[in-house]
This record gives C-alpha cells, structure tokens and sequence, in this order.
C-alpha cells in the first residue's frame, strides 16, 4: 500500500524568508503532483513532476522530484501573504493518486 | 482548457434523503473520471474511480450501495449518496483526466467541489 508523508503539517512563516515542505512516499512511482488549496476551495494545480531530478518553478515556488530517494519537496522563496494556503502533494501509481496529509501554510507579515 | 464543473456547489438536506452529484467535464472527453472526498482539515481520499459504461471501482472501504456512481457518457459522471446521514457531510471533488493533457500522462484535472451537509 502506497503511502504519502508530507510534514511539517502547519508552517508559520514570515514574509521574504525561505521555507521547505517534503514529501515523502513509500513505493516507487515517477509521476509526482503538487497542490495548493484555498480554504472553501478545491485543489489548484501547482507542478507536474514525471521524471527523477525533474526541478519545476513558478514565481517563489520550486518543486524537485528525486525517485531514488522517494523524495520530493516544495521550496518556498521570500515567502508573501498570497502563498497561505494548504499544499499537497500527491503520487500517482497505476494513475491513481494518493494524497499527503498536506500542509498547512501561513504567512505572517 | 481542461475545465471540470461540478452541480450543485453545495447542498443541504435532510439525514435520510438522497443527493445527487454531477461531475462535468467541459471542454475535453474524460477517458476517467475520480470521486474523492475531504473532511475538514484532511486530505483528500480516492473513493471511486469510474469509467464511461462501465462499473465504478470502489476503495477499500467504499461502500458502492451507499456511494452510486453512474458515469453515462465521456463527459459526465454523477455520484449519489443513498440515504445520507450526517456523517457523510464532507466536500466531495471529482477530477477527469484525458491522454492528451499537456503533459500526456493522464493529469487529473480537478473539479470545485460540493459541500454536503446532511441534518
């Protein structure tokens, strides 16, 4: 059975600083998905991760993917207060997605 | 593109009535579509996964004759939830994936969601 661990589940952090989310899974797969979602609100789609050291970025997001070590992460740059929100991470195996538990982020002025 | 909807955004009912759920895909035909559903402050949890004229498959868990997923055409799957107590009050999501998103990997493409709550 597939698992997805992501932590920290909640991040506090402070605007213009550099922050970490991991995420972690259990069985080998190559196709990773990162999310944001907005309270109330379903789920964006942030990166589209398909192949070991795929390195995404968008604006103060970077994702990486690292299939070896089941090892993604989400690198947040000079953090703002429009990048509140809960993110997940998700693995597809036989395209099906299993979810991280996500986390929780809160950007502080 | 990829744009998924889904009917109603939110609902309310009584505890042992029926609700029913479209999920839409518009503007691309879905090869797949999921039901997956979100209590506060979880994640997200696959419970079906339906193909056009086909039965849905079911989690572990799932009960089908609780959860009925009909997915009619390329376009539209509906999910009814039969009998709802309060403890089904959740956001239900559905996603639709085509192989020919941009990154041709069967991406799934996420619906807004619909907000149960049973009384």
């Amino acid at each position: 059975e597939l698992k997805v661990e992501q932590n920290p589940l909640f991040l506090s952090m402070q605007e213009e600083k550099n922050y970490t989310i991991y995420c972690n899974y259990s069985t080998t797969s190559d196709r990773l998905y990162w999310y944001r979602q907005d309270p109330g609100k379903s789920l964006e789609s942030l990166f589209v991760l398909l192949s070991n050291g795929a390195v995404k970025q968008e604006g103060r997001l970077m994702a990486s993917l690292d299939t070896k070590a089941r090892l993604s992460t989400l690198h947040i740059t000079a953090a703002v207060h429009d990048l509140s929100a809960t993110y997940f991470c998700a693995v597809d195996l036989s395209n099906k997605l299993t979810f991280g538990g996500g986390t929780r982020v809160l950007v502080k002025p | 593109g990829a744009v998924v909807s889904q009917h109603p955004s939110w609902v309310i009912c009584k505890s042992g009535t029926s609700v029913k759920i479209e999920c839409r895909s518009l503007d691309f035909q879905a090869t797949t579509m999921f039901w997956y559903r979100q209590f506060p402050k979880q994640s997200l949890m696959l419970m079906a996964t339906s193909n056009e004229g086909s039965k849905a498959t079911y989690e572990q868990g799932v009960e089908k004759d609780k959860f009925l997923i009909n997915h009619a055409s390329l376009t539209l799957s509906t999910l009814t939830v039969t009998s709802a107590h309060p403890e089904d009050s959740s956001f239900y999501i559905c996603s639709a994936t085509t192989p020919y998103s941009r990154s041709g990997n069967n991406e799934q493409f996420f619906g807004p969601g619909t907000r149960l709550t049973v009384l």
